[in-house]
């Protein structure tokens, strides 16, 4: 099983501010196969970038993917009032073929 | 509009069963891959299953194989996960989720459905 781990657990910033986000697999993701996602409270969760690097429709331009191999990285340039929320990093794999990462949680300073 | 729609959840004793069902409208239903993803309270998403469009391929995380099973309906439009042997660590907002034909990244969610494992 591929384990995704998200860095920082919290990270707290302010609007407009640069938010860098890290996830690290425990083994080698095919770049098509890492997503993440956003979820705020009370709501599902809401894809953002797909195949490492690509934006979901309706995904502002503020929001960019990078990263390789086991260590990928989602960075917000410029953060907004509505950013603030908990982002997890997904992968396709082998059996199983699904894994998520922890969450990293984006909260106002 | 596209749309999905969890029913079926519930509060049930440890040891119990439960079904949980997922109307899919607003989408050729029978060409998507179809996931179940859970979220325990106060904690952070957690795969379940996964269905191929056709029910060819199925898989499981580690916490449910063996007591659940996915399953769907094409011509219902609907996603199933039957739940057995439940405990209480299995309580939680069940989603389905739908895996985009284009990408692998699920781009559709329904709302969710609560199941809660209690004595």
């Amino acid at each position: 099983e591929i384990v995704l781990t998200q860095s920082p657990g919290t990270l707290s910033l302010s609007p407009g501010e640069r938010a860098t986000l890290s996830c690290r697999a425990s083994q080698s993701v095919s770049n098509s196969y890492l997503a993440w996602y956003q979820q705020k409270p009370g709501q599902a969760p809401r894809l953002l970038i797909y195949g490492a690097s690509s934006r979901a429709t309706g995904i502002p331009d503020r929001f960019s993917g990078s990263g390789s191999g086991t260590d990928f990285t989602l960075t917000i340039s410029r953060l907004e009032p509505e950013d603030f929320a908990v982002y997890y990093c997904q992968q396709y794999g082998d059996s199983p073929v699904c894994t998520f990462g922890q969450g990293t949680k984006l909260e106002i300073k | 509009e596209v749309q999905l729609v969890e029913s079926g959840g519930g509060l049930v004793k440890p040891g119990g069963s439960l079904r949980l069902s997922c109307a899919a409208s607003g989408l050729t239903f029978s060409t998507y891959t179809m996931n179940w993803v859970r979220q325990a309270p106060g904690k952070g998403l957690e795969w379940v299953s996964l269905i191929t469009s056709s029910s060819t391929y199925k898989d499981y995380a580690d916490s449910v194989r063996g007591r659940f099973t996915i399953s769907r309906d094409n011509a219902r439009n609907s996603l199933y996960l039957q739940m057995n042997s439940l405990r209480a660590d299995d309580t939680a907002l069940y989603y389905c989720a739908r895996v985009s034909s284009a990408f692998y990244g699920m781009d559709v969610w329904g709302q969710g459905t609560t199941v809660t494992v209690s004595s």
